[in-house]
């Protein structure tokens, strides 16, 4: 089975640059997950599709960030225009459902850098 | 608000056993998850705890006490492998994920 996939896995851009990220979830999985997550730190949800419908979108910083899941499978992220803050890891994830058991599996990451 | 408290880093030598330990303060319980991250990459599962007790698999074994908000992840024979970070996550009364900040654990030969 394959895993999540996400591309590019690396991105440096110039702050008030825009990026965008892709991800291709686990086949079958209905809930698709957007993470930051900043060195040292744990991973911090940024946005969750359930089909393609937005379940929690409430830490995705709505003036620069967006992210789409048009026909229910996969997914892009967009920043625009990005700032320095902004450098971090971008992962996705995704399970079956969004249930207790569910197990979330990640991608291989994008790394972004912002200068 | 809510909270996961792991410790920062923990050194251990090769062939020993190690715990790390989890508390944490949530608005409600649906089950608490812990990953391993090695550096530069994606986290991945290695168990699941819903009900008190100790969860065993293999050189792995998870344990939960959910009256006293607090799980520990044990690790025995360590490899250098096993050098990583090890993250601890909390599902709310919302089945969303709440993320500890992890625990580099170094291991010596």
């Amino acid at each position: 089975e394959a895993g999540v996939a996400q591309s590019p896995r690396y991105k440096i851009i110039e702050k008030r640059q825009s990026v965008a990220f892709w991800c291709n979830p686990i086949s079958g999985h209905a809930t698709l997950y957007w993470y930051q997550q900043i060195l040292g730190q744990g991973p911090k949800l940024l946005i969750q599709f359930q089909n393609n419908g937005v379940v929690d979108d409430s830490q995705l910083p709505k003036d620069r960030f967006s992210a789409e899941r048009l026909k229910g499978v996969d997914s892009t992220l967009k920043i625009q225009p990005a700032k320095l803050e902004d450098s971090a890891v971008y992962l996705c994830a995704s399970s079956l459902g969004q249930g207790d058991v569910e197990t979330q599996y990640f991608g291989p990451g994008t790394r972004l850098l912002v200068l | 608000g809510q909270n996961i408290d792991q410790p920062t880093e923990m050194t251990a030598t090769e062939g020993a056993i190690v715990q790390i330990n989890c508390t944490y303060q949530t608005s409600g319980f649906n089950g608490l998850f812990w990953y391993q991250q090695h550096a530069g990459e994606a986290p991945t599962f290695l168990s699941y705890n819903v009900l008190d007790g100790l969860e065993e698999k293999g050189r792995f074994s998870s344990f939960l006490s959910r009256s006293k908000g607090y799980s520990y992840l044990l690790l025995k024979e360590l490899q250098m492998k096993d050098s990583a970070s090890y993250l601890c996550a909390v599902k709310d009364s919302n089945y969303q994920l709440i993320w500890g900040a992890g625990t580099k654990l170094i291991i010596k030969p």
